[in-house]
């Protein structure tokens, strides 16, 4: 079973304290992972899409990167705005492409 | 900025009762779709549609509901006798394209189930 797992679930930083987000996955042939920004009460916002492993993409203070087993959202100097949810996706060869399998997320929190 | 519109924002329903949840999905986008996410947990995929036929749909998505693009602009999901499990906050999304995972949420309809 195609299976995508965040960690932590929870993070507090303190503004301008850089961190890093997990997503692990075990899927049986990744098509693409994608990123998105989920604010309380909002629909998911989408981030960044990651299709091989070695792969970067950048947008403001965010980073994410991609291996063959997991990636990273890397966020350098955090401010309080980019408090929300992040959530990890992944699609993948099992389904015909429409149908993206999500993480349950992690919650940051950046205080100033 | 073109986003997609969701009605009603909340609704609340009697167990058993049809409910019809709304969406106008971003006005070239050909790909459609149904997610939910139940109170503290994950986003899940119901169904995507794409002229005007299923492309996919989970297990999730059973005889009970039906989805239907009515004319040009709407896309509708029709959940038709409700249950307690039902209750959960549903995302409208479209795509012009498919692949690249960039999907445009609406701000979703919660649905309460009494």
């Amino acid at each position: 079973e195609d299976q995508v797992t965040q960690s932590p679930e929870a993070l507090r930083l303190q503004e301008g304290e850089s961190s890093s987000l997990n997503c692990s996955y075990t899927v049986s042939g990744l098509r693409g992972l994608f990123w998105y920004r989920q604010d309380p009460g909002k629909g998911p916002e989408f981030l960044f899409t990651l299709y091989s492993a070695g792969e970067e993409k950048e947008k403001e203070r965010l980073k994410a990167t991609l291996t063959k087993k997991e990636s990273f959202l890397h966020i350098t100097a955090p401010k309080p705005e980019d408090s929300a949810t992040y959530l990890c996706a992944v699609d993948t060869f099992n389904q015909a492409g429409t149908a993206l399998i999500f993480g349950k997320g992690t919650t940051l929190s950046v205080s100033s | 900025e073109p986003e997609v519109t969701q009605t009603p924002s909340h609704q609340v329903t009697q167990m058993g009762q049809e409910v019809i949840l709304r969406c106008v999905p971003i006005s070239n986008h050909l790909y459609f779709y149904w997610y939910r996410q139940i109170l503290g947990q994950k986003v899940e995929f119901l169904v995507s549609f794409y002229n005007n036929e299923i492309s996919e749909k989970s297990e999730i998505f059973d005889d009970q509901f039906s989805v239907e693009r009515p004319d040009g602009s709407n896309f509708t999901l029709k959940i038709r006798s409700t249950k307690l499990e039902d209750s959960a906050m549903y995302f409208c999304a479209s795509s012009d394209r498919v692949g690249t995972g960039e999907l445009f949420f609406g701000e979703g309809s919660r649905l309460t189930v009494l």
